[in-house]
């Protein structure tokens, strides 16, 4: 099965600073890579996905970028505020998580 | 509109009484995930139906079974729940007919082990 890695696993910022999370992940055959945030008690929130016909993908303040030849894929979140602190997961399409990257956001 | 629904929300259990924990929805999703997060983990995939068809990790623990009778439900059943069992357990949808990938969650059950 697939074997998605994750880093890093703790990332501090200042606000309006940028943060970049990474993952590889094993199977080429993947096709599919979300990214999601995870705030204390609540469930996993999708807040952006890339499919492998593309590159990059960006939602405002949000992109992801994709190389297939590598088999990575990583989360990148300008100007960072406050409430982008949470737990960030990414996965791939057999939609087992990565460790996850716990994000601080300092004012 | 609530999308995925989990019942109970809150459950305690005695150590190994059954315990079984539902999820439905009304997406018309046909792939159905139980995951189970333990407290500053990422959530472990325990298993999925795509359709009918039932797919289990290999690490999921015997102790641990599912059901599904129909497209809108699914049942995870823990035979002999440990004090090592206790964790938010989180379903999930997605659907794969037209290219759609995007899981949605449900808001999960806690799960106590006494």
């Amino acid at each position: 099965g697939e074997n998605v890695e994750q880093h890093p696993s703790t990332l501090s910022v200042q606000e309006g600073d940028s943060a970049v999370i990474k993952c590889t992940y094993s199977d080429s055959a993947s096709n599919y890579f979300p990214w999601y945030k995870q705030e204390l008690g609540k469930r996993p929130q999708l807040i952006i996905d890339i499919r492998s016909n593309v590159g990059e993908k960006k939602d405002q303040r949000i992109a992801v970028t994709l190389n297939k030849t590598a088999k990575h894929f990583s989360l990148h979140i300008t100007e960072t505020q406050p409430e982008d602190s949470a737990v960030y997961f990414c996965a791939a399409s057999d939609m087992r998580f990565g460790a996850g990257t716990r994000l601080t956001v300092k004012p | 509109d609530a999308m995925v629904i989990q019942n109970p929300r809150y459950q305690v259990t005695q150590f190994g009484k059954p315990v079984t924990l539902s999820c439905s929805q009304t997406l018309n999703h046909n792939v159905m995930y139980w995951y189970q997060q333990k407290s500053s983990q990422a959530p472990k995939l325990l298993f999925h139906y795509y359709d009918k068809d039932f797919n289990n990790e290999a690490d999921t623990p015997d102790n641990f079974q599912s059901r599904r009778p129909n497209t809108s439900f699914c049942f995870l059943d823990i035979r002999s729940p440990g004090l090592g069992d206790a964790a938010m357990y989180l379903c999930a949808t997605s659907a794969t007919s037209g290219g759609e990938f995007e899981q949605y969650f449900g808001p999960g059950t806690r799960l106590t082990v006494t």
